[in-house]
């Protein structure tokens, strides 16, 4: 069964890099045809995509913060990670990690259960 | 700025039928799928309806998708207590490059 399983600082100071780990099991981030994905929710809003991943290392990100978002994967522990730079309060968000199946164009399923970023 | 468009709230009675509307453009709806979420209080979103009419398995028929021109409905039949949560529409926007959209979500309250 596959599940996804984020981790990372529940804390980032503002200015600083916010780093998340999403880590797989029952399935490869190296797969054919399999690409994952980063999606975030502040407080009491409402879904907001960041970017995925394709098992070629294609990436898309969210136009509002390709300048900031960089998603990789590390094939050897099954993980693929977020990176988002110079964070500020507006990035305070549940951050979920997902399978996008079918593609960048697909739905995503499973998600992961999420963690909390504050940035303060 | 491409947006899907949901009404913030939706109510009904058990027992009743619920439709909750999508809208968007042809850069969007229009010329891609739509896909639904659930998403139940203090849990991670689940996916409900892919490919605008398609559902998993596992998820009970009384959720239905469908889409027509540049909007997109989810209508739950026979709603249920269980069935109160946020429900999110989503979809691949071809503009700036591409990007997922997702619309503002639904909040469907069982009365």
């Amino acid at each position: 069964q596959l599940q996804l399983q984020e981790s990372g600082p529940g804390l980032v100071k503002p200015s600083e890099t916010l780093s998340l780990t999403c880590t797989v099991s029952g399935d490869s981030i190296s797969s054919s045809n399999s690409w994952w994905a980063w999606i975030r929710q502040p407080p009491g809003k409402g879904l907001e995509w960041i970017a995925t991943l394709s098992y070629t290392k294609i990436t898309y990100y969210h136009p509002s913060l390709k300048s900031r978002v960089t998603i990789s994967g590390d094939t050897s522990k099954n993980q693929f990670s977020l990176k988002l730079s110079s964070v500020t309060a507006a990035d305070t968000a549940m951050y979920y990690c997902a399978k996008q199946v079918a593609g960048p164009r697909g739905w995503f399923d499973p998600w992961g259960q999420g963690t909390l970023v504050t940035v303060s | 700025q491409a947006v899907l468009t949901q009404p913030p709230s939706a109510s009904g009675t058990p027992g009743q039928r619920v439709t909750i509307s999508c809208s968007g453009s042809d850069f969007n709806i229009g010329s891609n799928a739509v896909n639904w979420y659930q998403q139940l209080p203090g849990t991670a979103p689940k996916l409900l309806i892919y490919s605008s009419s398609q559902r998993p398995s596992g998820v009970p028929d009384r959720f239905s998708g469908s889409k027509s021109g540049t909007s997109a409905s989810l209508a739950i039949s026979g709603l249920q207590s269980e069935d109160e949560a946020d429900y999110y529409c989503a979809s691949w926007d071809d503009s700036l490059n591409g990007l997922v959209l997702f619309g503002g979500g639904t909040k469907v309250t069982v009365l």
